[in-house]
C-alpha cells in the first residue's frame, strides 16, 4: 500500500532552472497539499487542492505553481529556482470529510538550489 | 489567520520522567492535530482533536484540547528513548479554509537514558 508517493527524492538545481515535483496518492483522497520545511522549522503551506481542477494559495505560494492533474496527482512547479527555495518539500493528502481526518504525508523531496 | 506557537522548542529529558508540550493558537478553532517526525523522515499523525475538552491517549502520550484557552497539550508519561522525535501541532489556517492546516514550529524532544 503505497499511500503518498513523491518523486524525485533528491534534486540539485542551479539558480534559474525549472523543475516539477511529482506527487501521487492511491487512497482516493480529495484534498492534496504541498508544504515546505526549512531546517529547524515547522511546515509552511505552499498550495492546497480541495479536488481535481481546484487549487488555492497557502501561506508561501510565491515562486511556485501547481497543477491538480486528476484526483491522484498534484504537481508543484518551480519556474525559475532561487536559493531561497532550498528546502524539503512534502506532499500530503487527506480523505474523509477533511477536517476530521489527519494529513497523510509523502517521504519528501530534498531540493538544493545553488 | 491562525498562528500556532509551541513551547518549548527543545526539550531534553531523562527516561522515566513526565513532561508536557504546549501548543497555543491565536484564533478560535475547535480542532487541533498532533504529528510526530523522526529525523530525516516524514510526518505521521498522532492525534486528531475535534472539540473542546477532547482527550486522546496512545501509549505514553496523551493530548488534550481546551478551545476556550486556545491551548492544546501533549503530555508524556514515563518517557522512553523511542519517543525522541520532533512533535508538531497544527490547526486550520483560518475559519474559511478549514482544510488548510498551519503548523507550529515544532518541539524537538530528546529522551536520554
Amino acid at each position: 500500500n503505497a499511500g503518498v508517493t513523491q518523486t524525485p527524492k533528491f534534486q540539485v538545481l542551479k539558480t534559474g532552472q525549472s523543475m516539477t515535483l511529482q506527487c501521487a496518492q492511491d487512497m482516493n483522497h480529495n484534498s492534496m497539499y504541498w508544504y515546505r520545511q526549512d531546517p529547524g522549522m515547522g511546515l509552511r503551506l505552499i498550495y492546497y487542492s480541495a479536488s481535481e481542477g481546484t487549487t488555492d494559495k497557502g501561506e508561501v505560494p510565491n515562486g511556485y505553481n501547481v497543477s491538480r492533474l486528476n484526483k491522484r496527482e498534484f504537481s508543484l512547479r518551480l519556474e525559475s529556482a532561487a536559493p531561497s527555495q532550498t528546502s524539503v518539500y512534502f506532499c500530503a493528502s487527506r480523505g474523509g470529510r477533511g477536517w476530521n481526518s489527519p494529513l497523510h504525508f509523502g517521504n519528501g523531496t530534498r531540493l538544493t538550489v545553488t | 489567520e491562525l498562528k500556532v506557537e509551541q513551547n518549548p522548542l527543545f526539550l531534553s529529558m531523562q527516561e522515566g520522567k513526565n513532561y508536557t508540550i504546549y501548543c497555543n493558537y491565536s484564533t478560535t478553532s475547535d480542532r487541533l492535530y498532533w504529528y510526530r517526525q523522526d529525523p530525516g523522515k516524514s510526518l505521521e499523525s498522532l492525534f486528531v482533536l475535534l472539540s473542546n475538552g477532547a482527550v486522546k491517549q496512545e501509549g505514553r502520550l496523551m493530548a488534550s484540547l481546551d478551545t476556550k484557552a486556545r491551548l492544546s497539550t501533549l503530555h508524556i508519561t514515563a518517557a522512553v528513548h523511542d519517543l525522541s522525535a520532533t512533535y508538531f501541532c497544527a490547526g486550520p489556517l483560518d475559519l474559511g479554509a478549514g482544510n488548510m492546516l498551519t503548523f507550529g514550529g515544532g518541539t524537538r524532544l530528546m529522551v536520554k537514558p
